[in-house]
């Protein structure tokens, strides 16, 4: 069945190191690749998304990429901040059809003073 | 301009029990989906409404139901509480106006604990 599986369930950098968040999707229907944010104790928030038209997409301090061949999927968090410890989710969505969001499990990432 | 919002923040039941969780969309945002976000794992779809409608539906069994106002604002209903439907239950809103979701904006939960 359709799934997101991610490769690291835990990640420990130095503050202002990147950190890179890896995920695999597997529906190739999927066009629209969310990737969120969440804090202890509150909902997901949104940090960057992709589209299928895109390879990269980059934000302030951060940078998706997206390989469609393989259907795997990056976030690179540049010079972390202990403010950056959190766990990521990568979700897939076929927004040209369905209407769901799936995610994986989760990364849980630690910023080390 | 107001985020999602959800209540109650905490809830704890016994086995049997009916819940009702609210949520208010955000401003200007006309669907809202539901999904239930178990200890240690990522959110799983429930649903999904526009317009007052069910737009979709995930895995789940139909003592899972909802609801959508005029105003946009959404309730979800679980009927014959399980041990399992423990969970963190999230809401979330997007102006896609049904058409596949686009971004969809999170609340902070309800965490629902069944005894």
């Amino acid at each position: 069945g359709e799934s997101v599986g991610l490769h690291l369930p835990t990640l420990s950098v130095q503050e202002g190191d990147s950190a890179v968040i890896k995920c695999t999707y597997s529906d190739s229907a999927s066009n629209y690749f969310p990737w969120y944010k969440q804090e202890l104790g509150k909902g997901p928030q949104l940090i960057i998304d992709i589209r299928s038209n895109m390879d990269k997409r980059q934000g302030q301090r951060v940078t998706v990429l997206l390989n469609k061949t393989v259907k795997h999927l990056s976030l690179q968090i540049a010079a972390t901040q202990p403010g950056d410890s959190a766990v990521y989710f990568c979700a897939e969505a076929d927004i040209s059809g369905t209407y769901k969001y799936i995610f994986g499990t989760g990364t849980r990432l630690k910023v080390l003073a | 301009e107001t985020g999602v919002t959800q209540s109650p923040t905490h809830l704890i039941k016994t086995r049997g029990q009916q819940v009702t969780l609210r949520c208010s969309s955000q401003s200007g945002h006309n669907t809202v989906s539901w999904y239930q976000q178990a200890l240690g794992q990522g959110p799983q779809f429930i649903f999904q409404y526009y317009r007052e409608e069910e737009n979709g539906r995930g895995n789940f069994p139909p003592r899972f139901s909802g609801l959508q106002f005029p105003n946009y604002s959404s309730e979800l209903n679980v009927n014959a509480l399980e041990l399992d439907d423990s969970a963190l239950y999230l809401c979330a809103s997007s102006p896609a106006g049904g058409q596949g979701g686009d971004t969809q904006y999170f609340g902070p939960g309800t965490r629902l604990t069944v005894l």
